[in-house]
């Protein structure tokens, strides 16, 4: 069972937007930690999208944003594309793990 | 930037193993270097991290015990090592790096080309 919880599946049509959760406790999202995000395509290695929460990494599309509220945060992807379906995991730390890093179970995307 | 691992791995259960993460392109000193697993079929897995120059490290606590996380700055080199396998550590091993911000550790934003242990008698 991961410290972070995201659902395990989500889809939507090309074109269309996807929001992916990702619930912590105030341990982890919920304390001094940034929120990150990365795309895992089977076969390759993860890759960052966005980290401390809302920022882009380099080389990202303006299709994907994050945002952190309280103990959540949630990945949005607008104008999905076929490439776009991949495995997507959040991560943070968690001070009652002594400052260990954490995972969400990840979120298979399907591009319908 | 460069984190580049060590090949496949087939052992027996029991036997002993040492993966490695070859650092190169970047002031090592800056960044510490995490690993992370994925057994088959399953999500991503924080295992601990290192400090390469001073090889400060700190292990999940669920798996204290089970595997040591060192580095050699000399090499900047980074090592996973087992002293006695099981077929469950069966999986893929990726090194990352990531920095300190402030009191708080950041995102991964580099990682190896992941090392596939197959522990298996």
């Amino acid at each position: 069972q991961s410290v972070l919880t995201q659902p395990p599946s989500v889809s939507g049509a090309p074109g269309q937007g996807v929001t992916i959760s990702c619930t912590g406790t105030s341990s982890n999202i919920g304390a001094r930690y940034g929120v990150h995000w990365y795309q895992h395509l089977p076969g390759t290695v993860p890759r960052l999208l966005i980290h401390t929460n809302n920022n882009r990494a380099s080389g990202v599309p303006d299709r994907f944003s994050g945002s952190k509220s309280g103990t959540s945060a949630s990945l949005t992807i607008s104008g999905l594309q076929a490439e776009d379906e991949a495995d997507y995991y959040c991560q943070s730390y968690d001070d009652s793990l002594s400052g260990s890093g954490v995972f969400g179970g990840g979120t298979r995307l399907t591009v319908l | 930037v460069q984190l580049v691992q060590s090949g496949p791995e087939v052992k027996k259960p029991g036997e002993s193993l040492n993966i490695s993460c070859q650092l190169s392109g970047y002031t090592v000193t800056r960044y510490w270097v995490a690993w992370v697993r994925q057994m088959p079929g399953k999500g991503l897995e924080w295992m601990g991290a290192v400090y390469p120059d001073d090889s400060d490290n700190r292990v999940s606590p669920s798996l204290r015990g089970q595997v040591t996380i060192s580095a050699d700055r000399f090499s900047n080199t980074a090592y996973l090592q087992w002293t006695s396998l099981k077929a469950s550590d069966t999986g893929m091993y990726y090194c990352a790096r990531h920095r300190w911000s402030g009191s708080v550790q950041t995102e991964f934003d580099f990682w190896g080309q992941g090392t596939q242990v197959t522990v298996s008698s």
